[in-house]
């Protein structure tokens, strides 16, 4: 069974760019959440998506936004990019994300470095 | 509010047995888990913990939980040099679906 795929795995982009990072979620899991990884801040949650809606949303800026598409794959993306928008950005996928257990798994990440 | 607070770093020796400690604020928790991070790689799950357990034990691994001072940690038993990493606690409140709150990480180092 293949794992969650985060594509791409490195990318450089320049202040004021913008980026898409994409995930592929395990088959038959219908949650995708995001998180976002710095030294600093740590783990963040950004937002999760279940059956192409938007389900919960963490404290971040309308620059972060994201879809789902009807195949359970999810795309996030980061408009007018700053310097601090540099991360480690991990896209986790559950069956339901409902009650009960939440077990996320999560893809080896997107590492975005904005100069 | 939501905060889950971890040590940052801990060193034992090969076949100690390794606790990583974790506290938590949200009384409406219902799931703690403990995720693992290798360099350069996502977080694996290692186990989780209904809120009402008191402890869960798996292979190497137990997760005792105390909810009323809202701790929690986890004890790697007979620790191994390919056990360094960074450790995760996390916490699920009901209804949230996939959000979890995670601790800032501890950095597990195991000396031969």
């Amino acid at each position: 069974k293949a794992g969650v795929t985060q594509t791409p795995r490195y990318l450089i982009k320049t202040r004021g760019q913008q980026v898409t990072l994409s995930c592929s979620p395990i088959s038959g899991h219908r949650s995708v959440s995001w998180y976002q990884q710095t030294p600093g801040q740590g783990l963040q949650f950004l937002f999760e998506y279940f059956s192409e809606t938007q389900r919960n949303k963490g404290n971040f800026p309308g620059r972060f936004s994201g879809r789902q598409f009807s195949n359970s794959r999810s795309e996030m993306n980061v408009s007018t990019l700053e310097l601090g928008d540099s991360a480690l950005y991990l896209c986790a996928s559950s069956l339901t994300g409902g009650s009960g257990a939440n077990v996320l798994t999560f893809g080896a990440g997107s590492r975005l470095t904005v100069l | 509010g939501e905060d889950v607070e971890q040590s940052l770093f801990l060193s034992v020796r090969e076949g100690d047995s390794s606790v990583i400690n974790c506290t938590y604020t949200d009384s409406s928790s219902t799931y703690l888990y403990w995720y693992k991070q290798e360099p350069g790689a996502g977080l694996q799950l290692l186990t989780y913990i209904f809120s009402n357990m008191d402890m869960k034990q798996d292979q190497r691994l137990t997760v005792l939980l105390n909810k009323k001072d809202k701790h929690l940690s986890l004890r790697i038993a007979d620790t191994q040099t390919g056990d360094s990493a960074i450790y995760f606690c996390a916490e699920s409140i009901d209804n949230q679906g996939g959000k979890l709150i995670f601790g800032q990480g501890t950095e597990l180092s195991v000396k031969p």
